[in-house]
């Protein structure tokens, strides 16, 4: 079964500093895709980032990137340059499937609240 | 980027009523989308996946009695707490997806209370 663990319940960081949110998984299928999501304090999902497990460059969206190491089977997020602004729940989540299949369900970590201090 | 919304955002109901949640998916057709609910400070527990015309699956652990799923069309799902009571109190989020992209979208979510 699949499972995916965070760690980082909470995490303070200085703005305009990098942040680092760690990530596991562990699935028996060799296709998969890894997903981060934010969730600030008005409940809404917001996309960040994916990477599919055959990817084989990191993936980057702006301020952005998934440390992806495959054989330690982790997906961390790097934010870049810290804003107030990113103040707010980072979930990992991960959907088993081949062809990166939008009908397959997402599981997600617990998350970690970051806090990001002016 | 494609848009899902929910209706209500809020809902407020008395023990043993029943409510229901929509989900719309507003400028794609949504072949499967996928219920969630989220208690304070916890993650997103997956409840059922439902696709267009066909009866939900249901995650183990999640009864399919309590909480009804309808996907009778391509732009909308529906979730239906039936005689609610306070542990039902939560964050419900649907999310859909087209079939031809490789991303889910996320409805801003309904918090319901249960008094």
């Amino acid at each position: 079964a699949q499972k995916i663990t965070q760690t980082q319940p909470g995490m303070f960081v200085q703005e305009k500093e990098a942040v680092t949110l760690d990530c596991t998984y562990d699935t028996s299928d060799p296709s998969y895709g890894l997903f981060w999501y934010k969730q600030p304090s008005s409940g809404e999902m917001i996309f960040l980032i994916y990477q599919g497990s055959y990817d084989q460059q990191n993936a980057t969206e702006g301020r952005y990137s998934l440390n992806f190491q495959k054989a330690r089977k982790s997906a961390n997020l790097v934010i870049s340059a810290s804003q107030l602004g990113d103040s707010a729940m980072y979930f990992c989540a991960m959907r088993e499937g081949v062809g990166y299949s939008s009908a397959s369900k997402i599981i997600f970590g617990s998350g970690t609240r970051l806090s990001i201090r002016p | 980027g494609a848009v899902v919304s929910q209706h209500p955002s809020w809902v407020i109901c008395k023990s043993g009523t029943s409510v229901k949640i929509e989900c719309r998916s507003l400028d794609f057709q949504a072949t499967t989308m996928f219920w969630y609910r989220q208690f304070p400070k916890q993650s997103l527990m997956l409840m059922a996946t439902s696709n267009e015309g066909s009866k939900a699956t249901y995650e183990q652990g999640v009864e399919k009695d309590k909480f009804l799923i309808n996907h009778a069309s391509l732009t909308l799902s529906t979730l239906t707490v039936t005689s609610a009571h306070p542990e039902d109190s939560s964050f419900y989020i649907c999310s859909a997806s087209s079939g031809g992209s490789d991303e889910q979208y996320f409805g801003p979510g309904t918090r319901l209370t249960v008094t």
